[in-house]
């Protein structure tokens, strides 16, 4: 079974600021990790994934995200804040290999850019 | 160009009516799901299906059903809506290897 917390439902930054958004798995294998970003009255769109490979991925919008097993997370990080970017951020795991579809999602960030 | 659609986008509807909340794919994936969302909350699966004939029920209870006669088509049905489904219901479809697609999702208002 797997599991994600996402540390803070709502986070504030400054316009240009750093972005940082945390995300902490559980999963007893290998997992396949996610964040989707969703604006107001809108559905989920894929910001950036890591199956395999290389540790940090990089997304869409300047977003990029660390797999760190050790530490279990997977967090999200943008280095200067857009107005744009306020929306809300969800992170999902799900378990790698075949047999095990579903992705279990955190409970949401909601990110707030200050001007 | 390949897609998932919901529609319709907005519905306001009495209570007691039946209705049916419209999902297609055009990406031929085997897996597709619906979510219920409140607002500014987090997702709760309903339904799932892997395959046309199959469909399972999610985590979370739901009054509503869903079927799946095609591999592009996954309507979810309430035979008699309440108060109590306001709710946003999304759609999503994936083929695992890329994660979900999901659609522009149905904001439901029972009155």
């Amino acid at each position: 079974a797997q599991s994600v917390t996402q540390l803070g439902s709502h986070v504030s930054v400054s316009e240009g600021a750093l972005v940082l958004l945390r995300c902490n798995y559980s999963s007893s294998v290998p997992p396949y990790l996610f964040w989707y970003v969703q604006y107001p009255n809108q559905g989920l769109q894929l910001l950036l994934k890591y199956t395999t490979g290389a540790t940090l991925v990089k997304g869409i919008n300047g977003f990029e995200a660390e797999f760190k097993k050790s530490e279990t997370s997977f967090h999200l990080t943008k280095p200067s804040a857009h107005m744009s970017d306020a929306a809300e951020y969800f992170c999902a795991v799900s378990a790698a290999g075949a047999g095990s579809y579903q992705l279990t999602f955190g409970k949401g960030t909601k990110l707030s850019v200050i001007p | 160009e390949a897609d998932i659609y919901q529609t319709p986008r907005y519905l306001v509807i009495g209570t007691g009516k039946k209705i049916t909340l419209e999902c297609s794919q055009t990406m031929g994936h085997d897996k597709m799901y619906w979510y219920q969302q409140d607002p500014g909350m987090e997702l709760h699966l309903i339904h799932y299906s892997y395959g046309v004939n199959s469909t399972e029920k999610g985590d979370l209870s739901s009054e509503s059903t869903v079927s799946r006669i095609r591999t592009e088509h996954f309507p979810l049905t309430l035979e008699s809506a309440r108060p109590s489904h306001t709710s946003q219901y999304l759609c999503a479809s994936s083929d695992f290897t890329v994660g979900y697609t999901f659609g522009s999702g149905t904001r439901l208002t029972v009155v």
